[in-house]
């Protein structure tokens, strides 16, 4: 059974930073790209960022610059490194796996940040 | 950026019925698009692919049909567990630039 487990979420300061994890079981981690996604309270879902299995990333320009996408293969884990966090970043972050870049065919249960003073 | 529009934002439809929900993209996307179901403090949970294609367990009242810029969703006979907040997302760009809508919640009448 895949599983993926979001871990890392609190309470920051504007401008600080937090790091997510997502552990990975129950499937050939290696093999998958993989993503992470948000969702503010009472907004929608909004795609964060990327990562292939080549280790090539993407993100949208919301989170360019500010937000790092990474995995570590031999611990089937993703991170999510995010710097000088805003307000507006505040969201339940979830992490999917990719099926060939296409659509999202697996979510973990999410882990909140809050970005607040 | 592609702009998915999902309409209506609120559903309501009793149980036993029928539900239709749509999704309309701002450029052609052919049949890259999928749907999720989310309800609160879950996983979103992926029901169909390529426009068409249910994912692996889902139930066939779920139907999905439509390309390039209009497509829909059908529940053909609510249960109570479809009552969740529906989201479509397209997938048709590279390098990826993936774009939800804003979910159509489907309630209780």
């Amino acid at each position: 059974e895949v599983q993926l487990v979001e871990s890392g979420g609190g309470l920051v300061q504007p401008g600080g930073s937090l790091r997510l994890s997502c552990a990975a079981s129950g499937f050939t981690f290696s093999n998958y790209d993989m993503h992470w996604v948000r969702q503010a309270t009472g907004k929608g879902l909004e795609w964060v960022s990327s990562i292939g299995t080549a280790g090539d990333t993407y993100y949208p320009g919301s989170v360019k610059g500010r937000f790092t996408i990474s995995r570590e293969n031999a611990k089937n884990s993703l991170y999510l490194q995010m710097n000088s966090l805003r307000a507006g970043d505040t969201a339940v972050y979830y992490c999917a796996r990719g099926h060939n870049w296409n659509h999202f065919d697996n979510w973990g249960q999410g882990t909140l940040v809050t970005v607040s003073s | 950026e592609i702009v998915m529009t999902q309409s209506p934002a609120t559903l309501s439809v009793s149980p036993g019925e029928r539900a239709t929900l749509s999704c309309r993209a701002s450029q052609n996307v052919s049949s890259n698009l999928a749907w999720y179901q989310h309800k609160p403090g879950q996983a979103p949970r992926l029901l169909i692919y390529g426009a068409s294609t249910r994912a692996t367990g889902i139930p066939a009242r779920f139907s999905g049909s439509g390309s390039g810029t209009e497509f829909t969703l059908t529940i053909s006979s609510l249960q109570s567990e479809d009552f969740a907040v529906y989201y479509c997302q397209q997938y048709n760009n590279w390098p990826p630039l993936y774009t939800f809508g804003q979910g159509t919640k489907l309630e209780i009448k």
